[in-house]
């Protein structure tokens, strides 16, 4: 069965300090790893899809990175407008398997 | 706006009613899927429809039920309702039902209270 750990499952930041969201996965055969952000009482918005380790993708003060077993989000310099639940989400190669999504990540960054 | 529209936005209703919620997926898009979010269990698939039929099954309750009609929007109807069926239901959609890279676009869910 496909399973999703986030780490840790809050954060709280100062505006300016820079840190990392875990996302640790286990699948038989990764399709894809994918990243989104939920702010409160919406739902979760697109951010990135990862294929393969060692693959970077970037956008704006993230980055997200992958490996055979885990995936990490880089949040660099924090604004109080990155506060929001990201989200971490995998999908199967075997067979057609909806995307499985981790519990989340609640990040808050302080002014 | 993510192009999915999800109605009603809030919902409260009694235990043992029955309650539809409705979707309409993003133009252009064939798969709709339902998710369950509580603050305990995090998104929890619940059933996929491609094109009118069925394609992939969660764990969803049998009081659950769900369809998706010819002009693609789909509706999931949950009955004999519970206490703990309280959650938020997000309705998805992409384009093949496959496997698509950017994943899903998802409504903005529709808030079930049941008191």
């Amino acid at each position: 069965e496909d399973q999703v750990t986030q780490s840790p499952e809050a954060l709280r930041l100062q505006e300016g300090e820079s840190s990392s969201l875990n996302c640790s996965y286990t699948v038989s055969g990764l399709r894809g790893l994918f990243w989104y952000r939920q702010d409160p009482g919406k739902g979760p918005e697109f951010l990135f899809t990862l294929y393969s380790a060692g693959e970077e993708k970037e956008k704006e003060r993230l980055k997200a990175t992958l490996t055979k077993k885990e995936s990490f989000l880089h949040i660099t310099a924090p604004k109080p407008e990155d506060s929001a639940t990201y989200l971490c989400a995998v999908q199967s190669s075997s067979g057609n398997t909806p995307l499985v999504f981790g519990k989340g990540t609640r990040l808050s960054v302080i002014a | 706006d993510s192009g999915v529209t999800q109605t009603p936005k809030h919902l409260i209703t009694a235990t043992g009613q029955r309650v539809t919620l409705r979707c309409s997926p993003r133009s252009g898009d064939l798969s709709v899927y339902w998710y369950q979010q509580s603050l305990d269990q995090g998104l929890q698939f619940l059933i996929q429809y491609y094109n009118g039929e069925e394609r992939a099954k969660g764990n969803i309750l049998e009081r659950f039920s769900a369809q998706q009609f010819p002009d693609l929007h789909s509706e999931l109807n949950l009955s004999s309702l519970e206490l703990g069926d309280s959650a938020l239901y997000f309705c998805a959609s992409s384009p093949t039902g496959q496997f698509d890279n950017y994943g899903y676009t998802f409504g903005s869910g529709t808030r079930l209270t049941v008191v």
